[in-house]
């Protein structure tokens, strides 16, 4: 079975400053991975894709986020946070169109 | 594409009415799936549609909670009778290959 953990329910970071938020799967094939966006009282919204290829992937709004397959892991990085990045971070994987989602990371943004 | 459309944004009812939340999907997409949001419980996949026809249903907490798609432009949840844990924020969201997801429904059950 397909499984999603997000280690950190929160994070907190200081505007300006980098930011990694941790993603690790279970999954017994080459995996689907996913990020994505919920701002406050928002539906999710797709940060980024892996389905094959390049495993740096970039998306939306400065994200990127690596694969590593030894690591069973898909961290989403952005080099320098903005206000507006706080928002709950969803990770998920998926071998095709039903995506396991994690419980998400609280990003909070100290000015 | 306008993206997926739910409705209403924002319900709230008594205990034992019935509730009925609304998704259109974006066009083309021929998955469609319902979530249920909660703090304790997070995203919880309830029912998905492919090509209108129900596939797996086993996140439907209870013979209450029932969905349908009688066309590929219009689905609905339905509870009944509502009950005051079935307040949460529902997901609706559909799917070529990647799935986008709706504004959602915040349900309150008083």
């Amino acid at each position: 079975a397909q499984s999603v953990t997000q280690p950190d329910i929160h994070i907190t970071v200081s505007e300006g400053a980098s930011l990694e938020l941790r993603c690790n799967y279970s999954y017994g094939a080459t995996p689907y991975l996913f990020w994505y966006v919920q701002s406050p009282g928002q539906g999710l919204q797709l940060l980024l894709k892996y389905f094959s290829g390049d495993t740096l992937v970039q998306g939306i709004k400065g994200f990127e986020a690596e694969f590593k397959r030894s690591q069973s892991s898909f961290n989403l990085r952005k080099p320098s946070v903005h206000w507006s990045d706080a928002a709950e971070y969803f990770c998920a994987v998926g071998g095709s169109y039903i995506p396991t989602f994690g419980r998400g990371t609280s990003l909070i943004v100290h000015p | 594409d306008a993206g997926v459309i739910q409705s209403p944004r924002h319900e709230v009812t008594e205990m034992g009415q019935e509730v009925t939340l609304r998704c259109k999907p974006i066009s083309g997409h021929d998955y469609l799936f319902w979530y249920r949001q909660t703090m304790m419980r997070g995203l919880e996949l309830l029912i998905y549609f492919n090509n209108n026809v129900p596939i797996d249903d086993s996140g439907m907490p209870e013979d209450r909670f029932s969905a349908k798609m009688p066309n590929a432009s219009f689905s609905t949840l339905k509870i009944q009778p509502s009950e005051p844990r079935d307040s949460a924020v529902y997901f609706c969201a559909s799917s070529g290959d990647i799935q986008y997801f709706g504004a959602g429904t915040r349900l309150s059950v008083l």
